[in-house]
């Protein structure tokens, strides 16, 4: 079946520092779907990418999709502490289920 | 609007009893999920409902059972409950299928099986 990994695992930066989460599906996106989750809350989504190669910001995360619609990253600029949390991408295959990654757990010390 | 609400926010059962939960949302959204969320396995879809009266299995929907009687309410069942069903619960919804739409997810359920 359709599976999508995410590494890094854990990710521990200084404040201030950048910050990358690569995912990576065995099969070919309709789209995908990117969510942080707050260590004891629930998963917030963040955005949603359809376009090979599509590139998209908020403030300081930029989100891509990969042209063969396989994989996408999340790149943070300059970490803040109110970025901790675990972040996961989502990605859909012609199905009505989204495929959930396992997660990339950001931590930032000040 | 609550948005996405879940009760019970936990619970702690024996195994072999049995337990449901509720989600319920206001948003009169079609679709709901049920997912479960393990350490270091991200979320993984119990079972899914595209609409009031129908419900389709997801990636793990073993040993468990669901019911949509009513559009605003996604009840997951568990007849027998065991240790390995400890786990965090979450239920999300959208407007219609996952092609260009988020999910927006509830608390959660935190569910320990002894």
């Amino acid at each position: 079946g359709q599976q999508v990994m995410q590494i890094p695992q854990y990710q521990h930066v200084q404040e201030g520092e950048d910050f990358t989460t690569y995912c990576n599906s065995s099969t070919t996106l309709s789209n995908i779907q990117w969510y942080k989750q707050r260590p004891g809350g629930h998963p917030v989504f963040l955005i949603q990418l359809v376009k090979s190669g599509e590139v998209k910001k908020q403030k300081r995360l930029t989100f891509q999709f990969g042209e063969a619609k396989k994989n996408s990253s999340l790149h943070i600029t300059a970490t803040q502490t109110t970025d901790v949390g675990t972040y996961f991408c989502a990605g859909r295959a012609n199905t009505d289920k989204l495929i959930f990654g396992t997660g990339t757990r950001l931590q930032v010390f000040p | 609007n609550a948005g996405v609400t879940q009760t019970p926010k936990f619970r702690v059962l024996k195994t072999g009893q049995s337990m449901t939960l509720l989600c319920a949302q206001d948003m009169n959204h079609e679709y709901m999920y049920w997912y479960r969320q393990d350490p270091g396995m991200g979320l993984r879809l119990i079972h899914y409902s595209v609409g009031e009266g129908t419900t389709a299995k997801g990636e793990v929907p073993d040993g468990y059972n669901v019911s949509r009687l009513k559009k605003q309410n996604f009840l997951l069942g568990l007849e027998s409950a065991a240790p390995s069903q400890t786990s965090v619960y979450f239920c999300a919804s959208t407007p219609r299928g996952l092609s260009y739409n988020e999910q927006f997810f509830g608390p959660g359920t935190r569910l320990t099986v002894l």
